[in-house]
């Protein structure tokens, strides 16, 4: 089954405590991009990457990292949480070539409190 | 890039057709435009794409003029199940630029 999954799903932690959040997808895809989503402020791009090794900031990249050495896989790194990073983060996939329709695929989002 | 602007609500009943306009006044030559649907603690969810004029799927109608300022996503014949957040998307998403803004969405409340 074609998916983007996301780990861990919930996560509480206290501010400056270095956390991972993983996201994986299985169909080849090229470009991968993580998501924070607040009330009232829909989805912010934080990091996007258009391939292997190639990553770029979106709108709100700050206090966040990402890397992506291998296709499947785009961590996203927040190396001293604070709370105003308290959010629900979405990973999505989308394939850049061979397509007639360029569809993101998102993750079930992972829901973060820092405290 | 382009930012996009839609109105924050709409109630419908149930059988009717719903239109969803969103504003995207400096959309680029590359710039394609998406749609997707968010039901509550879930990811959104592609519900189609267009570059111009109109694209029809299973699901949804596309409209776009022909300056592309404006799309209007239309639901033809909403049910409860429709009732979730639509997100309008405009951006290069195909080619080089893989920066994204997604508007504030608009939140569907259909009635029975």
């Amino acid at each position: 089954e074609a998916q983007v999954t996301q780990n861990p799903r919930y996560l509480i932690t206290v501010t400056g405590k270095k956390l991972t959040v993983t996201c994986s997808q299985n169909m080849n895809h090229e470009y991968m991009s993580w998501y924070r989503q607040d009330p009232g402020l829909g989805l912010r791009q934080i990091y996007y990457s258009m391939n292997v090794e190639v990553t770029d900031k979106g709108d709100v990249p700050e206090g966040y990292k990402v890397s992506r050495k291998e296709k499947r896989n785009f961590p996203l790194i927040l190396e001293s949480p604070s709370p105003n990073q308290t959010s629900l983060y979405f990973c999505a996939s989308s394939s850049l070539s061979g397509v007639e329709e360029y569809e993101q695929y998102f993750g079930p989002g992972t829901r973060l409190t820092v405290t | 890039l382009a930012k996009t602007t839609q109105p924050i609500s709409m109630d419908s009943y149930e059988g009717q057709e719903v239109n969803i306009t969103c504003s995207h006044n400096n959309i680029a030559t590359n710039d394609y435009i998406t749609w997707y649907q968010q039901f509550p603690s879930q990811g959104p969810r592609f519900i189609i794409q267009g570059y111009k004029t109109k694209v029809t799927n299973e699901v949804a109608s596309l409209f776009i003029p022909a300056d592309r300022k404006s799309s209007t996503l239309s639901l033809p014949r909403v049910s409860l199940s429709d009732t979730a957040v639509y997100y309008c998307l405009v951006g290069d998403v195909g080619g080089s630029q893989g920066n994204l803004i997604f508007g504030k969405g608009t939140k569907l409340s259909v009635k029975p």
